[in-house]
Parts: C-alpha cells; sequence; structure tokens
C-alpha cells in the first residue's frame, strides 16, 4: 500500500469554525490531490499540487484552501465551515512519472460533519 | 474536457453471474482510463487501467476492461460474480495535457446469494 496518512479520520466542527485536514506521504510523490465524495456526486477534485508550493484550484474549491510546504505534506483548510461541507475527504498522490497514464494512489478518507 | 458517465448508480447480480459496469467517456484527445473499487469505509483501490498498449485490459480479482474508441466506451466486466465483489465501482479518466483524473459518479454493486 502506498503510504499515505490522513489525519484526523473523524472530525465533528460547528458551522463557521476553521478546520485543517493533513495528508502526509513517505512515497515522494510530486503531485498531491485532494478530493471529497458524495452520494450521487463520486469524487470531485477540491484542489491539487504539482510541487512544493505550487497548487492549482479543481471543480469545486469555493471555500477552501490548500498549502504545501513540504513534499510530504498537504493541507486542506476550510477556513469557515458550513453544512455543506460535510463530507467524506480522500487525498490522493501521484508521481505520474508516466504522464497522464499514470494512476492515483488514495488514503483512507476523512470523515467530515459540520454540524 | 475530459468526462466519464457511469451508467447505472446501482446494479444487482446474484452469486456466478456476469458482471458488466458501464463507463463512456468524452475526451478531445486520446484518452487514459481507469477503474477504482471502494470497499465500505476504505479508500480507492485500483483494479485496472487503459494505457493504449492493448485495448483489452485484464486487471486485478479477474475483472477486466475494453477499450472501444468507436463507442467511447470502457466497461468493465467480471465472468461470475463473487459476494466479495460487492463494493463502489468508478470509471475514472485522464489525458495528456491535465494533471488530474475525473471521476464518474460512481457504479454501487450489488451480489445477492
Amino acid at each position: 500500500d502506498a503510504g499515505i496518512t490522513q489525519s484526523p479520520r473523524h472530525k465533528v466542527t460547528e458551522t463557521g469554525t476553521p478546520v485543517t485536514l493533513r495528508c502526509h506521504q513517505t512515497e515522494n510523490h510530486r503531485y498531491m490531490y485532494w478530493y471529497r465524495q458524495d452520494p450521487g456526486h463520486g469524487l470531485r477534485l477540491i484542489h491539487y499540487s504539482y510541487g512544493v508550493k505550487d497548487t492549482d484550484k479543481g471543480e469545486v474549491s469555493d471555500g477552501y484552501s490548500v498549502s504545501r510546504s513540504k513534499t510530504e505534506d498537504f493541507l486542506l483548510t476550510l477556513e469557515s465551515a458550513t453544512s455543506s461541507q460535510t463530507s467524506v475527504y480522500f487525498c490522493a498522490i501521484s508521481d505520474r512519472t508516466g504522464g497522464a497514464n499514470t494512476e492515483a494512489f488514495f488514503g483512507q478518507g476523512t470523515r467530515l460533519t459540520v454540524v | 474536457a475530459q468526462s466519464v458517465t457511469q451508467l447505472g448508480s446501482h446494479v444487482s447480480v446474484s452469486e456466478g453471474a456476469l458482471v458488466l459496469l458501464r463507463c463512456n467517456y468524452s475526451s478531445s484527445v486520446p484518452p487514459y482510463l481507469f477503474w477504482y473499487v471502494q470497499y465500505p469505509n476504505q479508500g480507492l483501490q485500483l483494479l485496472l487501467k487503459y494505457t493504449s498498449a492493448a485495448t483489452l485490459v485484464k486487471g486485478i480479482n479477474g475483472f477486466e476492461a475494453e477499450f472501444k474508441k468507436s463507442e467511447t466506451s470502457f466497461h468493465l466486466t467480471k465472468p461470475s460474480a463473487h459476494m466479495s465483489d460487492a463494493a463502489e465501482y468508478f470509471c475514472a479518466v485522464s489525458q495528456q495535457g491535465y494533471s488530474t483524473l475525473t471521476f464518474g459518479k460512481g457504479t454501487m454493486l450489488l451480489v445477492s446469494p
């Protein structure tokens, strides 16, 4: 299994509070991704990173920010959590050494509930 | 742009029956296609991928998929379903010029005894 650790694995937070989710990898992969998974929507990309301090927005980036100060860590922050951000969040990594035909490896997910 | 459509949010089969999960893609250039499986409360695991080397791709757990350019499809099949195959399956697409995978909405496979 790819060395990907997401923390926390479960979190309940109140509306309006800031929340930070962490993804840590031991594979030294260049690319890191944050997806959210919701019933009926599959996985949707929030943000991704293609190197230290290099990030870009995905399909559903509003209300989220990210940071990557080290190769191994990719943080996802909800500045002011809302109930619509209740979801399961997955981190993924890829080295993309084969280009677009390179698969991504996924963490175990973080279940976030905003009440 | 790249996208995939998975037909059927739920598919039910009996144990021992053929499994067929449908995926159609949209891509402006030759695509790279993937199938992932997600067991309850777990992350996604790669089943197989198409990288243009061969149109019929064999994956883990007896699954295979065939790339059909004329039909823009990449359907996943397994000759005989097992109870352990019950999970959610996701089709995904990538293409040159993109740094990301785009996923379909998923198909839940239910296997009955």
